[in-house]
C-alpha cells in the first residue's frame, strides 16, 4: 500500500464523452502527477501539480486537463475522448521543495476504456 | 532528460541473481538514477535511487562506474514474485521525481 488512492479503478466510456479521474495523495506529498500507460508501453507524463499549480506538462492535447486542491488531491479531467485514450492512468504523489531526494508513490490507477 | 536504454527482456531461474543494466550516455551532473518495478494492472513500485558508486537496500543494489553513464541493478536470488517489468529513470530536480521519463522497461521472466 502506498497512501495513494485512486478512483474509480475502472472505467467505461464512450468516444466523445467526458471523464475525470481522481487521485489522494500520500499524507505529507504536496506534488501530484498523473501518466498514461497504454497496454506495453511504460508510462507517459502527462502533467505535475505542485502546490495547486501545473507544474510542468508532458506532449498530450489541452483536452486533458487537471486540478490540483489545497488538501493536495487532484483531479485528471479528459474531454471529447479517443479511442486511443484506452489506458492505464496512473496518479504518483511525492513531496517536492524540500531539497532532500522524494520517491514517487504510485497509485493502482484506473484503467479507462473508450469505446 | 537523459534517454536510457535497457533489454527488453530477460530470463531467470529462482534463486539466481539477476542483473540488469542501463545505458544513459547523456546523463547530466544533477541526475540521479532510478529504478521502478511494476506488476502488471498495478502502479509502478519504487526500488532503489543513487547518485554514484554503490547503493544497497533491503531489496536490491544499484552499482553506478565513476562516468555514470550506466547503472547495474542487481537483485539477489530471485523469485517467482520477482516476475515484473524493471524500468531505469535519469533525472529529477535535485533527486525528486515528479517528473518521470520510463522507457519500455525491461521485462523479467523468473521461471521455478
Amino acid at each position: 500500500e502506498t497512501g495513494v488512492t485512486q478512483s474509480p479503478t475502472h472505467l467505461i466510456k464512450t468516444r466523445g464523452q467526458q471523464v475525470t479521474l481522481r487521485c489522494s495523495s500520500q499524507s505529507g506529498h504536496n506534488t501530484v502527477s498523473w501518466y498514461q500507460q497504454a497496454l506495453g508501453q511504460g508510462p507517459q507524463f502527462i502533467f505535475q501539480y505542485y502546490r495547486e499549480e501545473e507544474n510542468g506538462r508532458g506532449n498530450f492535447p489541452p483536452r486533458f486537463s487537471g486540478l490540483q486542491f489545497p488538501n493536495y488531491s487532484s483531479e485528471l479531467n479528459v474531454n471529447a475522448l479517443e479511442l486511443d485514450d484506452s489506458a492505464l492512468y496512473l496518479c504518483a504523489s511525492s513531496l517536492e521543495g524540500s531539497g532532500r531526494n522524494t520517491e514517487a508513490f504510485f497509485g493502482q490507477g484506473t484503467r479507462l476504456t473508450v469505446v | 532528460l537523459a534517454k536510457t536504454t535497457q533489454p527488453i527482456s530477460m530470463d531467470s531461474y529462482e534463486g539466481q541473481e539477476v542483473n540488469i543494466t542501463c545505458s544513459h550516455n547523456n546523463i547530466a551532473t544533477n541526475d540521479y538514477i532510478t529504478w521502478y518495478q511494476q506488476f502488471p494492472s498495478q502502479g509502478p513500485r519504487f526500488i532503489i535511487q543513487g547518485y554514484k558508486t554503490k547503493v544497497t537496500n533491503e531489496v536490491a543494489s544499484l552499482f553506478i562506474p565513476a562516468d555514470r553513464k550506466s547503472s547495474t541493478l542487481s537483485l539477489p536470488r530471485v523469485s517467482l514474485s520477482d516476475t515484473a517489468v524493471y524500468y531505469c529513470l535519469v533525472g529529477g530536480k535535485g533527486g525528486s521525481q515528479g517528473n518521470l521519463i520510463f522507457g519500455k522497461g525491461t521485462k523479467l521472466s523468473v521461471k521455478p
